[in-house]
């Protein structure tokens, strides 16, 4: 186990809806990563959260946002659910900046329909 | 950005053999490197990873080599068990903060 929890595992919603996901990081860590991972792909780099502030994005539109809080648990929040956000949503806590290991949570398994 | 390739896509191989899978990666920049296994309904799992200024790591069974000239980096696999099958992901880092980019994976499969 990594002690990074994601939460809810599996989510319903219907396109259009709107949508927040959210993540414990490892104790001690201060840094949270998100990944949308579709199915057979590998993940895809969505924003990252370093001590509340957002440090980095990936090519997504800004219907994907995020927040950090003071304990470094983090939220990803969806608007305007389309049917290609069909997917597996990963976060993934570290430690500072530096390329240091980074350990991922189960995963929320979202589906838009 | 950062491209990072991976082959082979699908892996079968006897218990007992090794099993190599290679990714290249395209931003010189790149600096970090790890491999993780992901398991089915599971999230990916860290089992290795290598530094720039490193050619080599081993840990038991697994073993990373990187070649930084030719920009590819291998995960080797030593006397497979068929608690190995599982999906495999390279991952390139061009920036500082584990912002990471993923190959498309190999599905591993030890045959008993």
């Amino acid at each position: 186990e990594t002690g990074v929890t994601q939460s809810p595992t599996h989510l319903i919603k219907t396109r259009g809806q709107q949508v927040t996901l959210r993540c414990s990081s490892q104790s001690g860590h201060n840094t949270v990563s998100w990944y949308q991972q579709a199915l057979g792909q590998g993940p895809q780099f969505i924003f990252q959260y370093y001590r509340e502030e957002e440090n980095g994005r990936g090519n997504f539109p800004p219907r994907f946002s995020g927040l950090q809080f003071p304990n470094y648990s983090s939220e990803l929040n969806v608007n305007a659910l389309e049917l290609d956000d069909s997917a597996l949503y990963l976060c993934a806590s570290s430690l500072g900046l530096g390329n240091t290991e980074a350990f991922f949570g189960q995963g929320t398994r979202l589906t838009v329909v | 950005g950062e491209n990072v390739e991976q082959h082979p896509s699908t892996l079968s191989v006897q218990e007992g053999d090794s099993a190599v899978i290679k990714c290249t990666y395209s931003d010189s920049a790149s600096n970090y490197f790890p491999w993780y296994k992901q398991e089915l309904g599971k999230g990916p799992q860290l089992i290795i990873d290598i530094r720039s200024n490193v050619g080599e790591k081993k840990d038991q069974r697994i073993a990373v080599t990187l070649n930084k000239t030719a920009k590819h980096f291998s995960l080797h696999i030593t006397e497979t068990q068929p608690e190995d099958s599982a999906v495999y992901f390279c991952a390139a880092s061009p920036l500082t903060g584990n912002q990471f980019y993923f190959g498309t994976g190999t599905s591993l499969t030890v045959i008993p």
